[in-house]
């Protein structure tokens, strides 16, 4: 069955440091997310990204956070400057199209910022 | 703003007992509810549910939605210890996002 990969699984990084999350989405969908879960929290949505430019983004995807897709198959989140709250579970999720329903994540990068 | 309400918070049961998960939602432009099962890392998919009334089933699982009282649940049968996860309900509005619930933690002893 198709998947969505994500790499590193786990990014211990300093607080200032950039990071950059990466994902593989599958390989015929259009639509492609990021989402984080904060440790004992809602799973809550950052950003979709579609025909190469976001089209949603939430209140917590500020200028700290960019994404992009450099070549046909990797999506990568980056945060520019991390904080200690940005310490959490990143998933990516890709879909064939926006109904919500053909979602499919990856089993996420735990990002720990110290 | 979007809200997506789960009860029980967890939920701890035998082998074979029934369970019934609940999720209340609040949401502008409502396209459809999403149900997902959390093990150890990503959410995987159960169902997805846009019509009023119609029962979704698959294996011990079935999921129905009442759009007009805003909620969904969740009935497991015949629970078994691998049903043990984190249930997760989403609502999908018209912009291209879920809106999660805080998830009921279900224990399904042996």
């Amino acid at each position: 069955e198709p998947e969505v990969t994500q790499t590193p699984s786990h990014q211990v990084t300093q607080m200032g440091q950039e990071v950059i999350l990466r994902c593989v989405p599958i390989s015929n969908h259009l639509y492609f997310y990021w989402y984080r879960q904060i440790l004992g929290q809602k799973v809550e949505f950052l950003v979709s990204f579609y025909n190469n430019e976001i089209s949603e983004k939430s209140e917590i995807f500020d200028d700290q956070f960019s994404v992009e897709r450099p070549d046909g198959s990797n999506f990568t989140l980056k945060i520019r400057s991390t904080k200690l709250e940005d310490s959490a579970m990143y998933f990516c999720a890709s879909s064939e199209e926006g109904r919500g329903g053909g979602y499919t994540f990856g089993s996420g990068t735990r990002l720990t910022v110290v | 703003e979007d809200k997506v309400v789960q009860s029980p918070l967890s939920l701890v049961v035998h082998e074979g007992d029934t369970v019934t998960l609940n999720c209340s939602y609040e949401v502008t432009n409502f396209r459809s509810l999403l149900w997902y099962k959390q093990e150890k890392k990503a959410p995987t998919f159960l169902f997805m549910l846009t019509s009023s009334g119609i029962e979704k089933k698959s294996g011990r699982l079935s999921s129905i939605l009442d759009k007009k009282e805003l909620f969904s649940i969740l009935n497991i049968t015949a629970t078994q210890t691998g049903d043990s996860a984190v249930y997760l309900c989403a609502v999908h509005n018209a912009g291209n996002m879920l809106t999660f619930g805080g998830g009921t933690r279900l224990m399904v002893k042996p």
